[in-house]
C-alpha cells in the first residue's frame, strides 16, 4: 500500500506571496492532520480534517487554511508568507476516526521564505 | 511550561547498549501514547503506541506509560548504528481529534 504523499517536497517564495500545499493519505484512511516543524518550535498541530470537515485547529493565525476533498485528499494554504513560515509542514494520515491516534506520515514539503 | 516535555539530547551510546528515551507531560487528558522515529530530511515513522498505562513490546523496542507518574519511556535493545535518529514522544486525548501533540525530540547517536 502506498504511503502518504506530499507534493511539492521543496518550494521556494517571497515574503508576501501565497503558497499551497498537497496531500494525499494511504488509501482508505480519512483522517489528515497537518503539522508545522521548525527547529525551534519542533511539531506542531496545524488542523485536522475527517471526512471534508475540519474537526480542530491549532493555534495558527487565519493566514494558514486547509481543505478536504471528497477523495481525502488535503490540501492546506498559507497567505501572505512571512519568514517566519520557513518550516517543513508535515501531513499524516489515519484511518481510525476518533482521535486518529495512529497518524502516518509524509515525507513533508520543505518550504523555505525569502 | 510545554504539555509534553522531552530531553533534546543529544544522546550519544555504543552499538549494543540499551537506551532509554523519556517524556513527562502535564494533560492528564492524554489517552494515547507514540513513539515517533525521524530520520534527518524524513517524514516521522510510527514506531509503537500505547493506550493508557502499561508495556508492550515490539522486537528491541519497548514502550512503558505510567499514567500516576504523567512519564512515558521507550528503551530500545541491543542498539544500532541504524537506530541513529531523533525520537519524538507523542500525546493525544480528550477531545482533540487528530491532534498530536509532540515532545521536542530527543537526537540519538549509536556508534559502532
Amino acid at each position: 500500500k502506498a504511503g502518504v504523499t506530499q507534493t511539492p517536497r521543496y518550494l521556494i517564495k517571497t515574503r508576501g506571496q501565497q503558497v499551497t500545499l498537497s496531500c494525499s493519505p494511504i488509501s482508505g484512511h480519512r483522517s489528515v492532520s497537518w503539522y508545522q516543524q521548525t527547529p525551534g518550535q519542533g511539531l506542531q498541530f496545524l488542523f485536522e480534517y475527517f471526512s471534508e470537515t475540519q474537526r480542530n485547529k491549532g493555534n495558527f493565525p487565519g493566514r494558514f487554511s486547509g481543505r478536504q476533498f471528497s477523495n481525502s485528499r488535503s490540501e492546506m494554504n498559507v497567505s501572505t508568507l512571512e519568514l517566519g513560515d520557513s518550516a517543513l509542514y508535515l501531513c499524516a494520515s489515519s484511518l481510525v476516526g476518533r482521535l486518529a491516534y495512529e497518524q502516518y506520515f509524509g515525507p513533508g514539503t520543505r518550504l523555505t521564505v525569502t | 511550561q510545554k504539555e509534553v516535555e522531552q530531553d533534546p539530547g543529544p544522546l550519544s551510546v555504543p552499538e549494543g547498549a540499551i537506551v532509554s528515551l523519556n517524556c513527562t507531560y502535564s494533560n492528564s487528558a492524554f489517552q494515547y501514547f507514540m513513539w515517533y522515529r525521524q530520520y534527518s530530511r524524513k517524514g516521522p515513522e510510527l514506531l509503537m503506541y500505547t493506550y493508557s498505562s502499561g508495556n508492550k513490546e515490539d522486537g528491541r523496542f519497548t514502550a512503558q506509560v505510567d499514567k500516576s507518574s504523567k512519564y512515558i519511556s521507550l528503551f530500545i535493545r541491543d542498539s544500532q548504528p541504524s537506530d541513529s535518529a531523533t525520537y519524538l514522544c507523542a500525546m493525544v486525548g480528550g477531545t482533540s481529534y487528530g491532534k498530536l501533540t509532540f515532545g521536542q525530540g530527543t537526537i540519538l547517536t549509536v556508534h559502532p
